[in-house]
């Protein structure tokens, strides 16, 4: 596609609640990074996928998230028993290759996600 | 580990004065740098990066930033402000052959009075 799309763009979920996040790169983007953005903070890494494989998934903060990606497409992450610290906002970004800045990353308008 | 501080939260200036947001960062090579742009409901957008080679970077929509390595500084500036630059900005690092693994600042939220 032309940009790098996510769905929902909003989720409210219950505490305990399992919930799916998707993300759909550019077209030929064969790297796609997770961020999560809570409230007044910075972006942080929660992991990246060159192609199908995940080299780099130190991010994650708990065993409750995962994520996976089907080739060089659609990647979802996967939040189980969310809590309220979960809450944030949840960017994807592409790019084509994992090469040092040589590459800039296309990022995702996000999936807002509220935990009540 | 590298790390990346906007000392500044909040930033207020009027339609038409200059702009300056500033970025410190904290790594003991020289990385790359990035400032990014992100307006309500959009994604982060790029408006300028440094690699190596001349240390005053031009973006889009008129910013420009400054690599000063012996201040760890990339400071983002814009000479005129207008109203749709009203946004956040977040300065970004990356270790050379980190690959595009970004280490984010908190952000600057500008605000642009008219």
């Amino acid at each position: 596609g032309a940009g790098v799309s996510q769905s929902p763009s909003n989720k409210v979920t219950e505490k305990g609640k399992d919930v799916e996040l998707r993300c759909d790169p550019i077209s030929g983007h064969t790297a796609l990074y997770w961020y999560r953005q809570r409230l007044g903070q910075g972006l942080e890494f929660l992991i990246y996928f060159q192609g199908n494989s995940a080299p780099d998934k130190s991010g994650l903060p708990s065993d409750r998230f995962s994520a996976e990606r089907t080739g060089e497409s659609v990647s979802t992450l996967t939040i189980q028993r969310t809590q309220q610290e979960d809450s944030a906002v949840y960017l994807c970004a592409s790019s084509l290759e994992h090469v040092s800045g040589a590459n800039v990353l296309t990022f995702g308008a996000g999936s807002r996600l509220t935990v009540l | 580990a590298q790390s990346v501080t906007q000392p500044d939260i909040h930033i207020t200036v009027s339609e038409g004065a200059s702009l300056e947001l500033r970025c410190n960062y904290s790594y003991g090579a020289t990385p790359y740098l990035f400032w990014y742009v992100q307006s309500p409901g959009q994604g982060l957008q790029l408006l300028l990066k440094y690699f190596s080679g001349d240390t005053l970077v031009q973006g889009i929509k008129g910013f420009e930033a400054e690599f000063k390595r012996s201040q760890s500084s990339f400071n983002l500036r814009k000479p005129s402000v207008h109203w749709s630059d009203a946004a956040e900005y977040f300065c970004a690092v990356v270790a050379a052959g980190g690959g595009n693994k970004l280490t984010f600042g908190t952000g600057t939220q500008l605000k642009v009075e008219l």
